[in-house]
């Protein structure tokens, strides 16, 4: 089946650095991928809809200069996050979307942020 | 208030028992609903995929849609401990890849052998 792999699965980094988290569609092309965050015992959130060679699209309330995402080829898509907080610790997820048909997005099994 | 409703529980079980998972819903756009199983740090694992009012089987689990009342459920039959893990459902509005889904806040629910 489809595999979509992040790296790094857990990360600590000090308060005021940047992070990148990486997004891989390992056996498809993915056009579209998304970027989640997810807290404790809480929901999924859309941060931002990610389009291979365009700008990300943003959900309201999401800081784009803080959160950069760059969806450079089909199988990759990053997210940066800069001048990381303690606030920023989360759990980051991604989907990526194999087809058209919206029950072929695919999660990565997530990354844990933690800043300190 | 929320567009998707989910209770998160804790629901706890014993092996074999018929579970029932429900959302509810404001936004009568979502045509889409899916329900997804998450074991505790891992990414989201798609279990059904529907479209409109209507059931779906998939072996021991049952999804069902009443559009009319806004409610979506989840039957897990014959549960299993592995089971055990939080429940999210999901809809969207479109069908493409390319719609955002907007997810309930989950259901944690522990299967007890």
């Amino acid at each position: 089946g489809a595999v979509v792999s992040q790296h790094p699965s857990w990360v600590i980094c000090k308060s005021g650095t940047s992070v990148k988290i990486e997004c891989r569609s390992l056996d498809f092309q993915a056009t579209t991928m998304f970027w989640y965050r997810q807290f404790p015992k809480q929901s999924l959130m859309l941060m931002a809809t990610s389009n291979e060679g365009s700008k990300a699209t943003y959900e309201q309330g999401v800081e784009k200069d803080k959160f950069l995402i760059n969806h450079a080829s089909l199988t990759l898509s990053t997210l940066t996050v800069t001048s990381a907080h303690p606030e920023d610790s989360s759990f980051y997820i991604c989907s990526a979307a194999r087809g058209l048909s919206g029950n072929t997005i695919y999660f990565g099994e997530g990354s844990w942020l933690t800043v300190v | 208030q929320k567009e998707v409703e989910q209770d998160p529980g804790p629901l706890s079980v014993p092996e074999g028992a018929i579970v029932s998972l429900n959302c509810t819903y404001s936004n009568s756009a979502f045509q889409y609903f899916m329900w997804y199983r998450q074991y505790s740090r891992k990414g989201p694992e798609l279990l059904m995929y529907t479209y409109s009012s209507g059931n779906k089987e998939d072996g021991r689990f049952t999804a069902q849609v009443d559009k009319s009342s806004k409610y979506i459920s989840l039957f897990i039959r014959d549960s299993q401990p592995s089971d055990s893990a939080t429940y999210l459902c999901a809809m969207s509005a479109g069908e493409t890849s390319g719609s955002r889904l907007t997810f309930g806040e989950g259901t944690q629910l522990t299967v007890n052998p």
